[in-house]
C-alpha cells in the first residue's frame, strides 16, 4: 500500500533554532502534500498545502516565513520551522493523496519540543 | 469547516460492537466517505471507505444510508487496541488534491 515516511519522529531543539521535518512518499508520487499541526487533545489543523514545483498555499493565520515548505520532488516535501519558540511545540503530520483505495496516506508524525 | 459531524466521545465494552456515527448531509454525488483513526501520538490510519454501498474489510464495516447523508462505522468486536480518535471525512474521486479539513472526530474508549 501507499506509504509516507516522516522524519524525525521526535525532536527537541533550543529556542531560536530551526528544525526541518521531511516527508517522503515511498511507493507513489505525491505531487501534493498537506501539512497539519496538532495540539494535545485537539484535531488536526491544516497549516499548508505544498505542490511539487510551485509555491505552497498557507492557511489563514499560518506564517509562511516561519513555516517554510519545500516540495522539491515528486516524493519529498519538507517543513522547516524557523526560529522556533516554545509555542511552536506541537505534533506535526504530513499527508498525501494516495488514490481511491486509501484516500490520503499520513506520515507517522513529528513531535517537536522547543525548550 | 469540516463537512462532517461526529459525536465527541463514545464508550464501548471490550468484545462488543462499536458503532460510530457520522453525519455528512451536504455530501455530493461523487464524494466518497472515508474513515481514519488516530492512536495517541501516531499519524492517522486508513480504515475503510465507500460511495453508496455498504463495505466490509478486515478491520471494519461501513454502513451508508440510502440518502448518503450519514454513515456508521462498525468495529464488530472492539478490543482495547481500538481505543483511538476516529475521523470521518468526505472527498471526491477527482478532487483528491483539495485540502481536507478535519473535524474533532470521535474519541472511542474501549473499556475492559
Amino acid at each position: 500500500g501507499a506509504v509516507v515516511s516522516q522524519h524525525p519522529s521526535r525532536v527537541i531543539c533550543k529556542s531560536g533554532t530551526s528544525v526541518k521535518i521531511e516527508c517522503r512518499s515511498l511507493d507513489f508520487q505525491a505531487t501534493t502534500m498537506f501539512w497539519y499541526r496538532q495540539f494535545p487533545k485537539q484535531s488536526l489543523m491544516l497549516m499548508a498545502t505544498s505542490n511539487e514545483g510551485s509555491k505552497a498555499t498557507y492557511e489563514q493565520g499560518v506564517e509562511k516565513d516561519k513555516f517554510l515548505i519545500n516540495h522539491a520532488s515528486l516524493t519529498l516535501s519538507t517543513l522547516t520551522v524557523t526560529s522556533a519558540h516554545p509555542e511552536d511545540s506541537s505534533f506535526y503530520i504530513c499527508s498525501a493523496p494516495s488514490g481511491l483505495n486509501y484516500g490520503y496516506t499520513f506520515g507517522s508524525g513529528t513531535r517537536l519540543t522547543v525548550v | 469547516d469540516a463537512k462532517t459531524t461526529q459525536p465527541p466521545s463514545m464508550d464501548c465494552a471490550e468484545g462488543r460492537a462499536a458503532n460510530l456515527p457520522c453525519n455528512h448531509s451536504t455530501i455530493s454525488g461523487n464524494e466518497y466517505v472515508y474513515w481514519y483513526r488516530q492512536i495517541h501520538s501516531q499519524g492517522p490510519q486508513y480504515i475503510i471507505h465507500g460511495l453508496k454501498n455498504n463495505e466490509t474489510n478486515e478491520m471494519a464495516s461501513l454502513i451508508i444510508t440510502e440518502d448518503r447523508k450519514s454513515s456508521t462505522l462498525i468495529l464488530p468486536h472492539a478490543t482495547l487496541r481500538d481505543t483511538a480518535v476516529y475521523y470521518c471525512i468526505v472527498r471526491g474521486a477527482k478532487t483528491s488534491y483539495d485540502k481536507v479539513i478535519f473535524g474533532p472526530g470521535t474519541s472511542l474508549s474501549v473499556i475492559p
